[in-house]
């Protein structure tokens, strides 16, 4: 049974640019959070999705945008990125209605230049 | 804004000693989770408390939830090199399962050496 799948594992992008992160979550999982991991630092909460819409929004800018599609699976985009957009993206999926846990995925390591 | 404080940050000790990390927040969680996660990937969930006082054991990993749900820890017995890694606490303000985000702390880095 697959887990959470994240692709790319890293990126290396330029000041300005735009970047697309993709998520599958776990089978059966029907919610999709994202996290941002900055060195050092725990897991700060982007996003949610759950029946294709943006259910939840932390404290991030506009320039963080998500998508998820019928298949439950998931899109970050970042656009203009800044240096101190450098960190590991997380995708974490769940079931709603049943538990508390969520699954993580191994993240994609982005880097900013 | 609910903050989840942990310490130690850092801890290092040799194979066979017990340790304890704590959790703390002056808000109160419907929930709270720790979270082990390794260099170069995701967290793994280790344990989720949501009863008050409740204290859930896995294997040499004990776990608490304060009486009052705005603290927790987790102590580890004869702590070994597989112990290794960050454990990051995390708090569900709201209730209802995994609706919600989750407020993570910054977590512990623990070595533990032979």
């Amino acid at each position: 049974d697959a887990g959470v799948t994240q692709s790319p594992t890293h990126l290396i992008k330029t000041r300005g640019q735009q970047v697309t992160l993709r998520c599958s979550p776990k089978s059966g999982h029907d919610t999709v959070s994202w996290y941002q991991q900055a060195l050092g630092q725990g897991p700060q909460f982007i996003f949610q999705y759950y029946e294709e819409e943006e259910r939840q929004r932390g404290n991030f800018p506009d320039r963080f945008s998500g998508h998820q599609f019928p298949n439950y699976s998931s899109e970050l985009n970042v656009n203009a990125l800044l240096l101190g957009d450098s960190a590991l993206y997380l995708c974490a999926s769940s079931f709603t209605g049943t538990g508390y846990g969520y699954t993580f995925g191994s993240g994609t390591r982005l880097t900013v230049v | 804004t609910q903050l989840l404080e942990q310490s130690p940050q850092f801890l290092s000790i040799q194979e066979g000693e017990n340790l304890t990390v704590y959790c703390n927040s002056s808000s109160v969680f419907s929930s709270l989770q720790w979270y082990r996660q390794e260099p170069g990937e995701g967290p793994v969930l280790l344990v989720t408390v949501v009863t008050g006082g409740e204290v859930k054991k896995l294997k040499r990993l004990t776990f608490q939830f304060g009486d009052a749900r705005k603290d927790s820890s987790l102590h580890i017995t004869a702590a070994q090199p597989g112990d290794t890694g960050l454990y990051l606490c995390a708090g569900r303000a709201n209730p209802g399962g995994s609706q919600g985000n989750l407020i993570f702390g910054k977590g512990t880095k623990l070595s533990v050496k032979p």
